[in-house]
């Protein structure tokens, strides 16, 4: 089974300012059709997740581009850009290489 | 635009069944795997298991022996059973499809006697 680990646990930030979260997976992301299947999900208190990157770096329909991911083969990044009060909420990365997994989640929360 | 829309029991006993299913409407039902998720209150995600249209499934070693999930292509639906609930089993439970782009809203099952 592929493990996801998350850091930070929690990030405290100001209103403007950026955030960055990273996720490290236990083997390579990279799928034998070449593609690395790692997703980014934003969950706000009371709502179901919602996906925000998928494929390290692509944005989902919808998703305003102040949310940005990079990284490669077991080490990847979500940045936040110039957060707003909406952004508030847990942030989970999520593999689908190899059935699916979950990192333990980062909480992002206004100072 | 693909939706999923869930239902099934909320409230169950120590040792009953769990039964969820998920309806998937638009987009292309045969493309990819259905998985169902779960979150216990205040913690994170655990993926449970999946299908595809074939029936082809994978479970979470951990609940293998207590999960079935099944399919109904001729309803694009696919369903969650797990049996001999406890109350560690008390999650919300959701759907999802895509690997991930789109989640169903999410069930609370509760299990208490």
């Amino acid at each position: 089974d592929i493990v996801m680990t998350q850091t930070p646990l929690s990030s405290p930030v100001t209103l403007g300012q950026s955030a960055s979260i990273s996720c490290r997976s236990s083997q390579s992301l990279v799928h034998t059709d070449g593609s690395t299947y790692l997703n980014w999900l934003q969950q706000r208190p009371g709502q179901p997740p919602r996906l925000l990157i998928y494929k390290i770096s692509n944005r989902f329909s919808g998703v305003p581009d102040r949310f940005s991911g990079s990284g490669a083969g077991t080490d990847f990044t979500l940045r936040i850009s110039r957060v707003e009060a909406e952004d508030v909420g847990v942030y989970y990365c999520m593999q689908g290489t190899q059935l699916l997994s979950f990192g333990g989640g980062t909480k992002v929360e206004i100072k | 635009q693909v939706q999923l829309q869930q239902w099934g029991a909320g409230l169950l006993k120590p040792s009953e069944t769990l039964s969820l299913t998920c309806g998937v409407y638009g987009g292309s039902f045969t493309a990819y795997y259905w998985s169902w998720i779960r979150q216990p209150p205040g913690k994170g995600l655990e993926w449970i298991g999946e299908i595809n249209h074939s029936g082809s499934t994978n479970y979470n070693v951990s609940l293998k022996s207590r999960v079935t999930i099944s399919v109904d292509t001729s309803k694009n639906q696919f369903s969650l059973k797990l049996s001999s609930v406890t109350a560690a089993d008390t999650a919300v439970y959701y759907c999802a499809g895509y690997t991930g782009k789109f989640w169903g809203q999410g069930t609370l099952v509760t299990v208490s006697s």
